[in-house]
């Protein structure tokens, strides 16, 4: 059984670029959320996509957006970068869209200069 | 809506001492319980969950938590710390309604001393 990955690792990008970032969930997950945790903070919810529908929203303008594909995979996309996007960007996948237990990826390092 | 404040923001102790790392968080519903651990340069590993039933759950790596509803917390504790066990740990929270939504407290950085 393989769990969360992301890609790429790491990203460098400069502001006003877009930037598209990976994720594949756990395998029989059909639930993913995105999280972005800034330096020396806790993780902040993005978004929830289940069964390829946003299935809740957090406190991000809509320049953050996803996508969820037919094997569950998704992508987060954020346009118009800007310096405080700055950030580590988690992924988690959890087996239902009920289901409690998140399992996390390693997460996607982005740098805005 | 949820919050979730961690009351110390860095704990440093010595290998063998015991540790607790403190939780309180605020909820007008019910919620789910959570500890995350994140090693350097890694994403969150889950060490323990509180769902129902017994207030007291036993984790990964020798950690446990008690779930105390009437101070709304839920503090991490392990008995003897190891050198391995230097990590940021976070508490979360989620609705146990809707969208499965973790919100996290700020973290705190467990430093253990040889």
């Amino acid at each position: 059984e393989t769990g969360v990955t992301q890609s790429p690792t790491h990203l460098i990008k400069t502001r006003g670029q877009q930037v598209t970032l990976r994720c594949s969930s756990q395998s029989g997950h059909n639930t993913v959320s995105w999280y972005q945790q800034a330096l020396g903070q806790g993780p902040q919810f993005i978004f929830q996509y289940y069964r390829e529908e946003e299935n809740g929203r957090g406190n991000f303008p809509p320049r953050f957006s996803g996508l969820q594909f037919p094997n569950y995979s998704s992508e987060l996309n954020v346009n118009a970068l800007e310096l405080d996007d700055s950030a580590l960007y988690l992924c988690a996948s959890s087996l239902a869209r009920t289901q409690e237990t998140q399992y996390f990826g390693p997460g996607t390092r982005l740098l805005v200069l | 809506a949820q919050s979730v404040t961690q009351l110390d923001s860095q704990v440093p102790v010595f290998e063998e001492a015991p540790v607790e790392l403190r939780c309180n968080y605020s909820s007008s519903v019910s919620v789910y319980l959570f500890w995350y651990v994140q090693y350097p340069n890694q994403g969150l590993q889950l060490l323990l969950k509180y769902l129902s039933g017994s207030t007291l759950v036993k984790g990964i790596n020798g950690f446990e938590a008690e779930f105390n509803k009437s101070q709304t917390s839920f503090h991490l504790r392990k008995p003897s710390v190891h050198i391995s066990d230097t990590a940021e740990y976070f508490c979360a929270v989620s609705s146990i309604q809707g969208a499965q939504k973790l919100v996290f407290g700020q973290g705190t950085r467990l430093t253990i001393n040889p």
